[in-house]
């Protein structure tokens, strides 16, 4: 079964630039979630779909970050303007969201971002 | 709000020793508790994980008892091995939705 799949792995940038990170979920799974891990720290939820619908986005930067899942299936986050704080890996994760689904996530590798 | 606090690291211990990750958290209602592991240029993959107070969960030799009464969910593992060199990560989901939320995550160094 393929996993979690996430592009570009790695991303370098100037500060007020854009870039577009894009994730491919677990076959079948309906929740897709857009992580954000600063080094050092744990992942900090960006947002959270459900089928095509937003669940949680409450810590999503909204005046620079956006998040589609126009069918359901893969998704991209958008960062634009970039800002020096915003270096992190992007984490993708999925999960059945479903009857049987225990709450396990499915992480894809993360995608690099450094912000110059 | 829904919390997690881990032990900082990084944690360094010889191959064979007793290993001990403490983990505590807050909720409100009755989350499911998770320990994800990071090894050395991979992704987050679950370790294990406990659905209600009083289970257990294990996999790989590593052990957690959800504690209701302390709030807790403490990683161990009896003998280490320089392979368990990892980060770890304590982390609560709560609500029909699964919101999963993640503690800093502890460093562990195992020497030979």
């Amino acid at each position: 079964e393929a996993g979690v799949a996430q592009s570009p792995r790695y991303k370098i940038i100037e500060k007020r630039q854009s870039v577009a990170f894009w994730c491919n979920p677990i076959s079948g799974h309906a929740t897709l979630y857009w992580y954000q891990q600063i080094l050092g720290q744990g992942p900090k939820l960006l947002i959270q779909f459900q089928n095509n619908g937003v669940v949680d986005d409450s810590q999503l930067p909204k005046d620079r970050f956006s998040a589609e899942r126009l069918k359901g299936v893969d998704s991209t986050l958008k960062i634009q303007p970039a800002k020096l704080e915003d270096s992190a890996v992007y984490l993708c994760a999925s999960s059945l969201g479903a009857g049987e689904d225990t709450g396990e996530l499915f992480f894809g590798e993360g995608s690099r971002l450094t912000v110059l | 709000g829904n919390s997690v606090t881990q032990m900082e690291g990084p944690v360094t211990l010889s191959e064979e020793a007793f290993l001990t990750i403490n983990c505590t958290y807050t909720a409100t209602g009755y989350p499911s508790l998770f320990w994800y592991v990071q090894y050395p240029g991979e992704g987050l993959q679950l370790l294990l994980k406990a659905t209600k107070a009083d289970d257990k969960g294990s996999n790989k030799g590593f052990e957690a008892t959800y504690r209701k009464e302390t709030t807790s969910f403490h990683l161990e593992k009896g003998s280490v091995q320089v392979s368990d060199s990892a980060v770890y990560f304590c982390a609560l989901s709560v609500g029909g939705g699964f919101k999963t939320i993640f503690g800093a995550g502890t460093r562990l160094f195992v020497k030979a």
